[in-house]
């Protein structure tokens, strides 16, 4: 079964809104969660690592301010799309480890679309 | 940092045939190799994690070589069926592993089995 949730699975908003997206763990506890972003027929490129209790790590060339990410509880983080704008029109995914650092586990995907 | 290399983006076989998935990467060989499964609009699936000190792997119809001489990982289907359709993705840790690193993944090759 589906050990990682995200909500919503799918958002319209107008350009210039914030979107939150969030991103659980079930039953199991993640101190750790990956943010990853798909633009059609493109491969997945890591954002962030989200680190429950303190501060994201973000990949070169994401910006921190534009792409908030939350991980405040040990099931829980979100990722906030701050003043979005069409060009962040894409497929938001998750993930985190599940019994040790190797493989992952995703979240079903959040498909963002920004008019 | 890493960058991966998979075949083509679309490969077609027949039903019941062998299907071979090519994955190249650059710049220094990982401690492991993951292939995950995508189909449209959801997240990855993860299938299968080969070590650099294994040559092979299997999961029932599913084997994965992993040659860091070549710098190439092949994913074979063997006795394709329809459903195993989707896009298969190649995958590396982005760091140069031992900690909770993200991954970095592949455009993927399209696969489709036609009847």
């Amino acid at each position: 079964g589906a050990v990682v949730s995200q909500h919503p699975s799918r958002v319209i908003c107008k350009s210039g809104t914030s979107v939150k997206i969030e991103c659980r763990s079930l039953d199991f506890q993640a101190t750790t969660m990956f943010w990853y972003r798909q633009f059609p027929k493109q491969s997945l490129m890591l954002m962030a690592t989200s680190n429950e209790g303190s501060k994201a790590t973000y990949e070169q060339g994401v910006e921190k301010d534009k792409f908030l990410i939350n991980h405040a509880s040990l099931t829980l983080s979100t990722l906030t799309v701050t003043s979005a704008h069409p060009e962040d029109s894409s497929f938001y995914i998750c993930s985190t480890f599940v019994g040790g650092y190797e493989t992952q586990y995703f979240g079903p995907g959040t498909r963002l679309l920004v008019l | 940092s890493q960058k991966i290399e998979q075949n083509s983006e679309a490969l077609n076989i027949q039903e019941g045939k062998t299907a071979t998935l090519t994955c190249n990467y650059t710049n220094y060989s990982p401690a492991y190799l993951q292939w995950y499964r995508q189909d449209p609009g959801r997240g990855p699936v993860f299938l299968l994690l080969i070590r650099e000190n294994e040559k092979e792997k299997r999961k029932e119809r599913l084997k994965v070589t992993f040659d860091t001489t070549l710098k190439q990982s092949l994913f074979h289907i063997t006795a394709s069926q329809p459903a195993d359709s989707a896009t298969y993705l190649c995958a590396l840790e982005t760091g140069t592993g031992g900690g909770a690193d993200g991954l970095t993944f592949g455009k993927g090759t399209h696969l489709i089995i036609q009847p």
